[in-house]
């Protein structure tokens, strides 16, 4: 059973544009989340987190959305540039547990 | 500070051969982490560590084993290779009291 759902395994968006990557999850008892980057043939690197007590981080270009009711939580990168073209993984975890549970991640593609 | 860092970078085995991958980090983290990367599965977790001589079953656990003698070091071992265990390892570390990991550049193994 996946916990965490990433239902878009690419997306291709214009340089510049705004980038929007989701994450659903179905554990109600998870409270933190996490957003991971993957470039090829290195290992993921942290990009930005969201405790459950708030709605909204944002972090330079980077801001997640938390939306608790709807178990749904996104990514917005805006402007998007070539550099930002790498796989994103959405993870979460829960109080007192040791593990991250990943999602399958989204490729994304920035178009020059 | 280097981090986490993995041994081998690559490897290539042949069923039933055994190997060994090290995994160390020098930020003095309690938790250490074991998973594998496959194609649309995401990131899993085989094995994990909360400490100097801990183990724990993660997702994936079966054909590996763990060790960790040292605080800095993690080591996952493959008895008798197989095929299903071609993939990406990564492994990570996370200090205690935090909710962020941060891995390792990872190791690519084929099992013939």
């Amino acid at each position: 059973d996946q916990q965490v759902k990433q239902n878009s395994p690419s997306l291709s968006v214009q340089e510049g544009r705004i980038s929007i990557l989701n994450c659903d999850y179905t554990n109600s008892m998870f409270d933190y989340f996490l957003w991971y980057k993957k470039y090829p043939a290195e290992g993921p690197t942290f990009l930005i987190s969201i405790s459950s007590i708030k709605d909204k981080n944002e972090d330079g270009r980077f801001t997640v959305f938390l939306n608790k009711s709807a178990k749904h939580l996104s990514l917005h990168i805006v402007p998007s540039q070539p550099g930002d073209s790498a796989v994103y993984f959405c993870a979460a975890s829960s109080f007192g547990n040791e593990k991250l549970t990943f999602g399958t991640g989204t490729r994304l593609t920035i178009i020059p | 500070n280097a981090g986490v860092t993995q041994t081998p970078k690559f490897r290539v085995l042949k069923t039933g051969q055994s190997m060994t991958l090290l995994c160390a980090q020098d930020m003095n983290h309690e938790y250490m982490y074991w998973y594998r990367q496959d194609p649309g599965m995401g990131l899993r977790l085989i094995h994990y560590s909360v400490g100097e001589g801990t183990t724990a079953k993660g997702e994936v656990p079966d054909g590996y084993n763990v060790s960790r003698l040292k605080k800095q070091n993690f080591l996952l071992g493959l008895e008798s290779a197989a095929p299903s265990q071609t993939s990406v390892y990564f492994c990570a570390s996370r200090l205690d009291g935090t909710d962020t990991q941060y891995f390792g550049p990872g190791t690519r193994l084929t099992v013939l």
